[in-house]
């Protein structure tokens, strides 16, 4: 079956632009993750969200980020106003959230965001 | 905070030898600890999982430790081939979701 995927894989952007990153989930996936990754670094984690419960935003490094996921299925990552730092490869991963966060996660491609 | 560290520096191996990638863990004890995959240019891929309680876990050619007392898991890959090369990551549960390493690359010559 179709894995996770995410659109754009690539997006250049000028500095002060707002952008809208998206994934499509494992169909009957109830756990969405966002991470980010930079040259060299590890994965950083972002926001999760779980079934319908309140997503845990905790790792969103600024109010200039959001992120929404609409029925449960499809999840947008916002970045407003953008700087050269958030240029790095944004990753999302789905999993069947049966087991909470040991369950395996299947993660998309990517987005490659570069911040002119 | 808590913490994964993994080796930054890549490890080079000769095919047909038994890789070894290290991953500490600090400040915080993970009920389990997951291996992932990465190659350039791609999402990571889940390779093995291994709770607390277990000492050792193994999937084909793979093989991974978790020794609580030296808070540190071992990822073992014998008779590496060069389809093995890519960035490994190791990743620990944490009250909100993975914390994860900066991943090691691994390097096996023909």
């Amino acid at each position: 079956g179709a894995g996770v995927s995410q659109s754009p894989s690539n997006k250049v952007t000028e500095k002060g632009k707002d952008v809208e990153l998206r994934c499509d989930p494992i169909s009957g996936h109830t756990a969405l993750y966002w991470y980010r990754q930079s040259l060299g670094q590890g994965l950083e984690f972002l926001i999760y969200f779980q079934g319908n419960s309140a997503p845990d935003k905790s790792g969103l490094p600024s109010d200039r980020f959001s992120a929404e996921r609409t029925g449960g299925s499809v999840s947008t990552l916002t970045i407003q106003r953008t700087q050269q730092e958030d240029s790095a490869v944004y990753l999302c991963a789905s999993s069947p959230g049966l087991a909470g966060h040991t369950d395996t996660q299947y993660f998309g491609p990517g987005t490659r965001l570069t911040v002119l | 905070s808590q913490k994964i560290e993994q080796n930054s520096e890549a490890l080079n191996i000769q095919e047909g030898k038994t890789a070894t990638l290290t991953c500490n863990y600090t400040n915080y004890s993970p009920a389990y600890l997951q291996w992932y995959r990465q190659d350039p240019g791609r999402g990571p891929v889940f390779l093995l999982l291994i709770r607390e309680n277990e000492k050792e876990k193994r999937k084909e050619r793979l093989k991974v430790t978790f020794d609580t007392t030296l808070k540190q898991s071992l990822f073992h890959i014998t008779a590496s081939q060069p389809a093995d090369s890519a960035t490994y990551l190791c990743g620990g549960t944490g009250r909100r979701a993975l914390t994860f390493g900066s991943g090691t690359r691994l390097q096996v010559q023909p």
